[in-house]
């Protein structure tokens, strides 16, 4: 079955430095990857829309410039949070899903990185 | 903005008893898909319900829509300590690979042994 593999699990970083996530679809070609946020005890939130090849679209209230996100291949998306500050600590996801397969499968969800800023 | 509305937001059972989870909707949608995440961990497609269905099983699982009530259901039957997991709702508006899904706010299931 298709595999997403995200990288790192966890990190902790200090406050005004960046951190950048990875996501890479193992076995299928993604040319869509969605990343999320998921605060403790609560549901995921949509932050954006990774296109390969284009920018990427974000949801409203998200910042751009400071969550960057590159979809440079078929197979890698990354976000990249920016100076981040303790507020920006959380659980982020991404998932893909292959554009081809026949319709009736979900998403493939990586698993997560747990970013905590000190 | 979330779409889906899970009830209830917290379940705790006993191993062997079934358990049942509700979600609501508020928009037209394609289908609706159920996922499980155990803590700390990211999600597992569970099973996917198109709008022109009305019931569908997998193993244990199995999953109601009521497209005029905006509302699904999954029972899990004869449940497991490993089943122990939030369970999300999630609505698709289309079929395509960039079709954006909602998510619910999620079920917290414990399942004593």
């Amino acid at each position: 079955g298709a595999v997403v593999s995200q990288h790192p699990s966890w990190v902790i970083c200090k406050s005004g430095t960046s951190v950048k996530i990875e996501c890479r679809s193992l076995d299928f070609q993604a040319t869509t990857m969605f990343w999320y946020r998921q605060f403790p005890k609560q549901s995921l939130m949509l932050m954006a829309t990774s296109n390969e090849g284009s920018k990427a679209t974000y949801e409203q209230g998200v910042e751009k410039d400071k969550f960057l996100i590159n979809h440079a291949s078929l197979t890698l998306s990354t976000l990249t949070v920016t100076s981040a500050h303790p507020e920006d600590s959380s659980f982020y996801i991404c998932s893909a899903r292959e554009g081809n397969r026949v319709v009736g499968y979900g998403y493939t969800f990586g698993s997560g990185t747990r970013l905590t800023v000190v | 903005s979330q779409q889906g509305e899970e009830d209830p937001q917290a379940l705790s059972i006993q191993e062997g008893e079934n358990a049942t989870m509700n979600c609501s909707y508020k928009t037209s949608i394609n289908n609706l898909q159920w996922y499980r995440q155990n803590s700390g961990r990211g999600l597992v497609h569970l099973i996917l319900i198109r709008s022109n269905e009305r019931e569908k099983h997998s193993g244990r699982l199995r999953v109601t829509l009521d497209t005029s009530k905006k509302s699904s259901s999954l029972l899990i039957t004869a449940s497991r300590a490993a089943d122990t997991a939030s369970y999300f709702c999630a609505t698709a508006p289309t079929t395509g690979a960039n079709s954006k899904l909602t998510f619910g706010k999620g079920i917290t299931l414990s399942v004593r042994p």
